[in-house]
């Protein structure tokens, strides 16, 4: 079974500055996805960024970029000027990827999630 | 563009009720989902359905049973509510099963007391 896991239950940072999310996860699988999602005060979950197990390139979307160590099974989130805005729950996914039709692919497995607060 | 919507946002019940929490997505969508959240977990998978027709268990199916009434709708029904399944319900869909991307809904802020 997959489990992942995120260490800081809390954290803030500074408007303007950067501040690095850490995701640790366990699978067997040799091809996966991994998933930040940013849940605010609003509840909606919004996708951040998303990253294919298969590709060695980190992803990137404006100001937010992940540190992907496959073997080392870590994903952490960098999010570079941090904005009022930011300040949110944001949980790491993982996803089993397609093998076929039907099963549990498709399903999200998630983190407990960090609280990020970003102070003026 | 309205995407996944689920009603109600916000309900209130007695231990013993029964209620069904409906979610209808508007992406022609194949794949539909169900999680909860409560305070200090991720989100737990309760059933799934991967096309039309199909559903199946997710990590927490217990005192939850579900209806896929046709490609937009997939509702989530508490027969016999418990205060165990006070929690944030979610409903999700991608355009298919394994499809990278889930879109959710708002949720719903159920409260069984």
């Amino acid at each position: 079974a997959q489990t992942v896991t995120q260490s800081q239950p809390e954290m803030s940072v500074q408007e303007a500055e950067t501040v690095t999310l850490s995701c640790t996860y366990d699978t067997s699988e040799s091809n996966y996805y991994l998933f930040w999602y940013k849940q605010p005060p609003s509840r909606q979950m919004i996708l951040v960024i998303r990253q294919e197990a298969y590709k060695q390139q980190n992803a990137t979307e404006n100001r937010f970029s992940v540190n992907f160590q496959k073997a080392a099974k870590s994903f952490s989130l960098k999010i570079s000027d941090s904005q009022l805005g930011d300040t949110a729950m944001y949980f790491c996914a993982f996803m089993r990827a397609p093998r076929g039709y039907g099963g549990s692919q498709g399903n999200l497995i998630f983190g407990k999630g960090t609280k990020l607060s970003v102070k003026p | 563009n309205a995407g996944v919507t689920q009603t109600p946002k916000f309900q209130v019940l007695k231990t013993g009720q029964s209620m069904t929490l409906q979610c209808a997505q508007d992406m022609n969508h194949n794949s539909m989902y169900w999680y909860r959240q409560d305070p200090g977990m991720g989100l737990r998978l309760i059933y799934y359905s991967a096309s039309e027709g199909t559903t199946d268990k997710g990590e927490v199916p217990n005192g939850y049973n579900v209806s896929r009434l046709n490609k937009r709708e997939f509702s989530l029904r508490l027969e016999s509510a418990a205060p165990s399944q006070t929690s944030v319900y979610f409903c999700a869909s991608s355009p298919t099963q394994g499809d990278t991307e889930a879109f959710f809904g708002q949720g719903t802020r159920l409260t069984v007391v």
